[in-house]
């Protein structure tokens, strides 16, 4: 399964919302109802955080500010409110079916 | 939590050999499945393998690492290990072990902080 992110690149402003996209080239959606997406973010010099898990549940401790949706092939992180700790790389992964993939990774920076 | 250890330089040719100590869980769980993943600039984030019991012990892993990789759980320490065999530079990466849980799990994902290893003579 190939997991395309867009941006690449995603320059911005403290305090204005920001929006990475996820597309699957199948879906995920599992027979259990779980779409089995994950998102995380990855700040330098350390292991990547789960921020999203099954497409859309907040991992402990990640601020509300954090959103995940979609369903199937589709999926979409959001931040209301970017803040300059957000900044790093941030990764989709899939383990619907083997092998887990990733994304090629969206890199948040501050404008 | 999941403590990583193992050597940080490898030479060519060598196996690279990781070990994954479990705290908090049983590595003998059957709500877990315990991941071997890694990362490189070349490669990006990369599922290696795993292993996991259920009534008895299973192993799944990649294709890429076929014939080179053993993951084996230590049911007397709690803990999983990784074994890569004739590495080469390609193989330079951090290494993660990752233990992933069943949906209901909060948090369905726990990694280790990585071990960074370098393949050179």
């Amino acid at each position: 399964i190939v997991l395309t992110q867009s941006p690449l690149a995603l320059p911005v402003t403290p305090g204005e919302p920001a929006s990475i996209s996820c597309r699957s080239s199948q879906s995920l959606l599992h027979s259990n109802g779980y779409n089995y997406l994950d998102w995380y973010l990855q700040k330098p010099g350390q292991s990547p955080q789960l921020l999203i898990s099954l497409g859309s549940n907040r991992a402990p401790g990640v601020p509300d500010r954090f959103s995940g949706s979609g369903s199937g092939t589709d999926f979409t992180l959001k931040i209301s409110r970017v803040e300059a700790e957000d900044v790093g790389v941030y990764y989709c992964t899939q383990d619907v079916e083997l092998p887990l993939t990733f994304g090629g990774g969206t890199k948040v920076e501050i404008k | 939590e999941l403590q990583q250890s193992g050597p940080g330089l490898v030479k060519p040719s060598q196996t690279l050999s990781l070990t994954c100590a479990i705290s908090g869980d049983s590595v003998s769980s059957n709500r877990a499945i315990w991941n071997w993943i890694r990362q490189s600039p070349s490669r990006g984030l990369e599922w290696l393998g795993r292993t996991y019991y259920r009534s008895k012990w299973f192993n799944d892993y990649a294709a890429s690492m076929k014939g080179r990789i053993t993951v084996t759980a230590d049911t007397s320490n709690d803990q999983f290990s990784l074994q890569l065999n004739s590495v080469t530079p390609e193989d330079t990466a951090v290494y993660y072990c990752a233990r992933v849980g069943r949906p209901d799990d909060y948090p369905r994902w726990v990694w280790g902080k990585g071990t960074t290893v370098t393949v050179s003579s």
